[in-house]
């Protein structure tokens, strides 16, 4: 079944790492995202991962990827409050370009 | 601001009603996606174009369709409109119709059907 899942709400301090994790039921995915809503925006690309990898980095982000348990994660170091957003996980299905997404986790950073 | 724009920002219609949704991709992209997102069903793709062709169909309901015109703008038709139907519509565009190029998305219609 197409089904991307995620924890609905987080809540972290300011300056303390957030980690948003996600388990995805495709297994032929062949690339994974991250996105980022702010309040009353559109969605914002943070980073991708190509299925035969298992980690990527990318500044404050890094991208871990457990495909045996099919299970992503993002983790954001030295977290912000202008992180504080709804974080979407995604995938594309068998390579193609049908994307799915994850429920979406709201990230509330204090300050 | 994304460079991809939508029209209209807010709409309001009744049931059985008949919509359509405007968005202009990003100067030079090629690929137009539409994205429906509700409270129920959360953030769903619809359908891409490339180029003015149809490259992929997600859940896109019968009732619906899009076109994507000569000159890039893309088109979302909503018909026989259902109370489930409101939602916030956004348009996306990327440079190429790759799965690995960078979505754009617009600021969104809010559809709201009474």
């Amino acid at each position: 079944g197409e089904d991307v899942e995620q924890s609905l709400f987080l809540s972290v301090r300011e300056g303390d790492s957030s980690v948003i994790n996600c388990t995805y039921t495709d297994s032929s995915s062949t690339y994974l995202y991250w996105y980022k809503q702010e309040p009353g925006a559109g969605l914002q690309l943070l980073t991708y991962i190509f299925s035969n990898m298992d980690m990527k980095q990318d500044q404050r982000l890094t991208v871990l990827l457990n495909k045996k348990d099919k299970h992503l994660s993002l983790r954001i170091a030295d977290t912000q409050t202008g992180d504080s957003a709804i974080y979407f996980c995604a995938e594309s299905m068998g390579g193609t370009y049908k994307y799915i997404f994850g429920t979406g986790t709201r990230l509330k950073v204090l300050a | 601001d994304s460079g991809v724009t939508q029209t209209p920002k807010h709409l309001i219609t009744a049931t059985g009603q008949r919509v359509t949704l405007r968005c202009s991709p990003r100067s030079g992209d090629l690929s137009v996606y539409w994205y429906q997102q509700s409270l129920d069903q959360g953030l769903q793709f619809l359908i891409q174009y490339y180029n003015g062709e149809e490259r992929a169909k997600g859940n896109i309901l019968e009732r619906f369709s899009a076109q994507q015109f000569p000159d890039l703008h893309s088109e979302l038709n909503l018909s026989s409109l259902e109370l489930g139907d409101s939602a916030l519509y956004f348009c996306a565009s990327s440079v190429g119709g790759s799965v690995t190029d960078t979505q754009y998305f617009g600021p969104g219609t809010r559809l709201t059907v009474l």
